[in-house]
Formats: C-alpha cells, structure tokens, sequence
C-alpha cells in the first residue's frame, strides 16, 4: 500500500458532461501529480501541484484543471468530457517536485467511462 | 519531443528463462531513469532508478537495468524469472523543465506473462 487513495475507483459519464475526481496523498508528500492512461498506453502527465501551485503541465487542453488543498490532498476536475477522455486517471504523491528523490507513489486509479 | 519507447508490448516466458526489456529514450539533456512495475490488481510502483553514477542498478526482486548513454537505452533484465514476475512493465524518464519542476514520461509498456 502506498497511502495514496482515489475516488472513485469506477465511474460512467456522458459526452459534455464534467467530472471530478479525488486523490489524498501519502502522509509527508507535498507534491500531487496527475496521470492519464488510455487502454494499452502508458501514463501521460497531465500536471503537477505543489504547495497548492500547479507547476508544471502536460499536453492537455484547459478543460483538464485542477486543485491542491492545504492538507495536500487534490482534484482533477475534467469539463465537456469527450469520449476519448475514457480512460484509467492515476494520481501520484511525492515528498517533493524537484525531482531528487525521482520516486511517484501512485493510487490506484479512477476508471472513467464516457458514453 | 522527449519520447520513450518499449518494443516489446507482450512477452511470454517460461519460468527460469532470463528477461530483457529493452527501453530507450529521446532527450538531449541529463534524464533520470526509471522502471516502474505493475502487479495483477496493484498499483504501479517503482522497481529501480538511476540517477548518476554506476549505470548498471539494483532494484527489487532481482531485476537490474543497464544505463547506456551512447544508445540512449535503459534496458531491464532478471536472470531467471518467476510466475510471480507477471507483470506490466513501464519505462519512465523524468527531466528537469526550466520551471525547476520535473516531467515524467512513461513508455507504452511491456506485459510480461511468465508460464508456471
């Protein structure tokens, strides 16, 4: 277990609809990332929050936005879901966003389905 | 474009068989490199990492991967596999971004069945 928990695990949208997704992280980490991973790819990043900042992004459009909260814990919130946004979202903590100590705890992820 | 790359998107092997799978990388600059590995019903974690010095390292489980800056490649081996070895397998590269922050990049990734 890493200590990073997602909400929800599972979830169906339809096209146009927003959604939003939940990620506390481990205990001591004060950076939040984001992930995206089609079926058969690998994770994309889609951006990084510290200290309530984001501070760094992917190749994603603005409808993909974000929060960090003081205690950390953080949201993805996706607007005008396309169906091509179905897909596995993981979120990772780690103790810091200089990349030192290089290693990204994951969640297990939240599956969303767009119909 | 920093991009990564895995050729080889399912293998199967038989226990006791050696492994090797390949990853390289683009970029121009100093990466840090990672293999991180996914278990039936787990989340993704991290198998081993290289930031600078020897370029052959350690991870867990037996698994060792080669640094070869001249070839841009950071392969992963394990001399003799196990059942429990079954896995997803993800090259990642992270790199320093002028913001001071730093960018993951995963390769594709490779599924391994090992054969009981």
């Amino acid at each position: 277990e890493t200590g990073v928990t997602q909400s929800p695990t599972h979830l169906i949208k339809t096209r146009g609809q927003q959604v939003t997704l939940r990620c506390s992280s481990q205990s001591g980490h004060n950076t939040v990332s984001w992930y995206q991973q089609a079926l058969g790819q690998g994770p994309q990043f889609i951006f990084q929050y510290y200290r309530e900042e984001e501070n760094g992004r992917g190749n994603f459009p603005p409808r993909f936005s974000g929060l960090q909260f003081p205690n950390y814990s953080s949201e993805l919130n996706v607007n005008a879901l396309e169906l091509d946004d179905s897909a596995l979202y993981l979120c990772a903590s780690s103790p810091d966003s200089s990349g030192l100590t290089g290693e990204l705890f994951f969640g297990e992820g939240s599956r969303l389905t767009v119909l | 474009a920093q991009s990564v790359s895995q050729h080889n998107h399912h293998v199967i092997l038989s226990e006791a068989a050696s492994l090797e799978l390949g990853c390289n990388y683009s970029y121009g600059g100093t990466v840090n490199l990672f293999w991180y590995v996914q278990y039936p019903g787990q989340h993704l974690q991290l198998l081993l990492k290289y930031f600078s010095g020897d370029p052959l390292v350690k991870g867990i489980k037996g698994f060792e991967a080669e640094f070869i800056k001249s070839k841009f490649s950071f392969n992963l081996r394990k001399p003799s596999v196990q059942w429990s070895d079954t896995a997803e397998y993800f090259c990642a590269v992270n790199a320093a971004a002028t913001s001071g922050t730093y960018k993951y990049i995963f390769g594709t990734g490779t599924r391994l069945k090992v054969l009981a």
